[in-house]
């Protein structure tokens, strides 16, 4: 069975521009999430979706991050425009049901730096 | 507000040794889930193991054994005769189990366990 496959790896840009990372869970896993991690601290989900319905955004900075997740499958998460505090690893999970607390299957992550 | 913190930023011991990692949570509601996250170099988090608040009982599989004490709102694991290849990040992690949660997780901060041959 496939992993969950992120990409980029890393990726460096500049403060104000834009960057994109995308996501692939694990095929037939209804929910998926976007957890940040920054150096030293606990991953910090950002979104939750079931299939392609939001289920908790509650921690998203929506003035600049969006996400979606088209289709149900694949999802991207955006940053416009990026901030030095968003330099992170940025992680993306799913689960089968979303029903209930499963445990969650992770990607390796995107590592941004914010120069 | 849920909490987690694992007190022990880093920790270095020699193979063969046991250690234990400590976690300790808070939450005011009655059930929950546990959790404990393995982050390899590599990065991706690797699920351990998962507990509800009802179930006290120890575990244990292979070398790694967990200690859940509700009445110090503890969940402790331990790594018995560790190797090189548990060197990592772990992470303990606390998620409700009140209606339409299903993955939120509060992590702690981590323990980075480094074991020297």
């Amino acid at each position: 069975e496939a992993g969950v496959a992120q990409s980029p790896r890393y990726k460096i840009i500049e403060k104000r521009q834009s960057v994109a990372f995308w996501c692939n869970p694990i095929s037939g896993h209804a929910t998926l999430y976007w957890y940040q991690q920054i150096l030293g601290q606990g991953p910090k989900l950002l979104i939750q979706f079931q299939n392609n319905g939001v289920v908790d955004d509650s921690q998203l900075p929506k003035d600049r991050f969006s996400a979606e997740r088209l289709k149900g499958v694949d999802s991207t998460l955006k940053i416009q425009p990026a901030k030095l505090e968003d330099s992170a690893v940025y992680l993306c999970a799913s689960s089968r049901w979303g029903q209930g607390v499963e445990k969650l299957f992770f990607g390796s992550g995107t590592q941004l730096s914010v120069l | 507000a849920q909490k987690v913190t694992q007190a022990q930023t880093e920790i270095s011991v020699v193979e063969k040794e046991d250690v234990t990692l400590d976690c300790v949570y808070e939450t005011r509601d009655t059930t929950y889930y546990l959790f404990w996250y393995k982050q390899p170099p590599s990065g991706e988090l690797v699920f351990l193991i998962r507990r509800n608040s009802f179930d006290e009982q120890n575990e244990i599989s292979g070398r790694y054994s967990w200690n859940f004490q509700k009445s110090t709102s503890s969940f402790n694991f331990t790594i018995t005769a560790s190797q090189v290849v548990d060197s990592a990040v772990y992470f303990c992690a606390l998620s409700e189990a009140r209606r339409g949660n299903t993955g939120k997780l509060i992590f702690g901060q981590g323990t980075t366990l480094q074991v020297k041959p």
